[in-house]
């Protein structure tokens, strides 16, 4: 397609699980962005990509989080032992330069822990 | 600390009504300042603003940024019910911090 996905939509898991999300940025682009958004509030940064490197992982909450894009273009983001916080959406973003701050939004994953 | 606070953080008006969302912000290295449109679904770009004073116009919606004021607004004219919607403002301050710092959004109700 032509615009971000991101799978699943919505995810349930109980406390202490493993979650995986995915992201399909849009073809060509080089950067992806990984965001976190709580209910009411806007998202927040958590992680950036330049191809396949990380440049950036200030904004990953703790060291259960963990990014990855090994052949620079599909992302997962895994969560390890989630816990009740980590319940969010979260947003996949893609863009083709690096410095403009102009980011394409995929729909999101809704996670929610019980 | 990067802060971005948008106001107000709701507003309801009636179909056909013009709006008017605030956005303000602090940064230490100011590069470009975004809005989107969010549903229950991915938020989609709007404008990007880097120069003040320059009016982006996009049929009923228009934004323009003031960088003496560190502040933009969000017009919507002749508003639908379409328009309902979360508005959110993020601000690019790029020097190595390579992501989007959002404002809490201005969640916008159109009643017909």
């Amino acid at each position: 397609g032509a615009g971000v996905s991101q799978s699943p939509r919505y995810k349930v898991a109980k406390r202490g699980q493993d979650v995986a999300l995915r992201c399909d940025p849009i073809s060509g682009h080089v950067s992806l962005f990984w965001y976190q958004q709580a209910l009411g509030q806007g998202p927040e940064f958590l992680t950036y990509f330049q191809n396949e490197a990380q440049l950036d992982k200030s904004g990953l909450p703790s060291d259960r989080f963990f990014a990855e894009r090994p052949e620079g273009s599909v992302s997962t983001l895994k969560i390890q032992r989630t816990q009740q916080e980590d319940s969010a959406v979260y947003l996949c973003a893609s863009s083709w330069i690096r410095g403009s701050g102009e980011q394409y939004f995929g729909p999101g994953t809704r996670l929610t822990v019980t | 600390e990067d802060k971005v606070v948008q106001s107000p953080l709701s507003l309801v008006v009636h179909e056909g009504d013009t709006v008017t969302l605030n956005c303000s912000y602090e940064v230490t290295n100011f590069r470009s300042l975004l809005w989107y449109k969010q549903e229950k679904k991915a938020p989609t770009f709007l404008f990007m603003l880097t120069s003040s004073g320059i009016e982006k116009k996009s049929g009923r919606l228009s934004s323009i940024l003031d960088k003496k004021e560190l502040s933009s607004i969000l017009n919507i004219t002749a508003t639908q019910t379409g328009d309902s919607a979360i508005y959110l403002c993020a601000v690019y301050s790029g020097g190595g911090a390579d992501g989007l710092t959002f404002g809490k959004g201005t969640h916008l109700i159109i009643q017909p």
